[in-house]
């Protein structure tokens, strides 16, 4: 049982590229979530998440696009990266929706993203 | 929304010594307080939470106390150790179909030798 698996670990981009962050649980949890975590701002939450085939935005979507076609898959989509997006991002988990204000959250080590 | 304000956003203690994070919470829908420790280049690591219809919870040398009059809540670390350095991180949320966790901004928290 590995948690929340986030990949690559660290990333450099120049303005104008994509890529996307991958991340995997193991815990069949229904719900998964993407955080960015910036100087002084604290965790904000992107894109999440309550199940495969449903997502919808955070509080600071713009610039990111998410699918989830599996339970277990939630990738994170920079298609046009920008500076501004140099941030630590974390992918995080729980049981459902119902579990955020009962049960933890389970995050994954994080992607540390250098856009030049 | 909600919005989660931590104070102060660093705090130095000497080893053994108590430490006291405070966060206050602007929604009085939200009734699930949970703290996050984040160490040095990981991701953040529940520590404790504690619910609307109690007002303590205690786990060792932490423990958690909320007002829900005051709209506040406080982590209090006793006898603190140099491996309780980190970031730590208050939330707060609401149960039902539109939950988010709303997170404070984190405090370092460094513990002298």
């Amino acid at each position: 049982n590995a948690g929340v698996t986030q990949t690559p670990k660290f990333q450099v981009l120049k303005t104008g590229q994509s890529m996307t962050l991958q991340c995997a649980q193991d815990m069949n949890h229904e719900y998964m979530s993407w955080y960015r975590q910036d100087p002084g701002m604290g965790l904000r939450l992107i894109h999440y998440s309550v199940g495969a085939g449903i997502t919808d935005q955070g509080e600071v979507p713009n610039g990111y696009n998410v699918s989830r076609s599996t339970t277990e898959d939630f990738p994170l989509r920079l298609l046009s990266a920008a500076p501004s997006q140099t941030s630590v991002y974390f992918c995080a988990s729980t049981p459902s929706l119902a579990s955020i204000g009962k049960n933890i959250q389970y995050f994954g080590a994080g992607t540390r993203l250098s856009v030049l | 929304g909600e919005n989660v304000e931590q104070h102060p956003s660093t705090l130095s203690v000497q080893e053994g010594d108590s430490a006291v994070i405070k966060c206050t919470y602007s929604d009085s829908a939200s009734n699930y307080f949970p703290w996050y420790k984040q160490e040095l280049g990981k991701g953040p690591q529940l520590i404790i939470d504690i619910r609307s219809n109690v007002g303590e919870k205690k786990d060792q040398r932490i423990a958690v106390t909320l007002n829900k009059t005051a709209k506040h809540f406080s982590l209090h670390i006793t006898e603190t150790q140099p491996e309780d350095s980190a970031v730590y991180f208050c939330a707060a949320s609401s149960t039902g179909a539109n939950s988010k966790l709303t997170f404070g901004k984190g405090i370092t928290l460094s513990v002298r030798p």
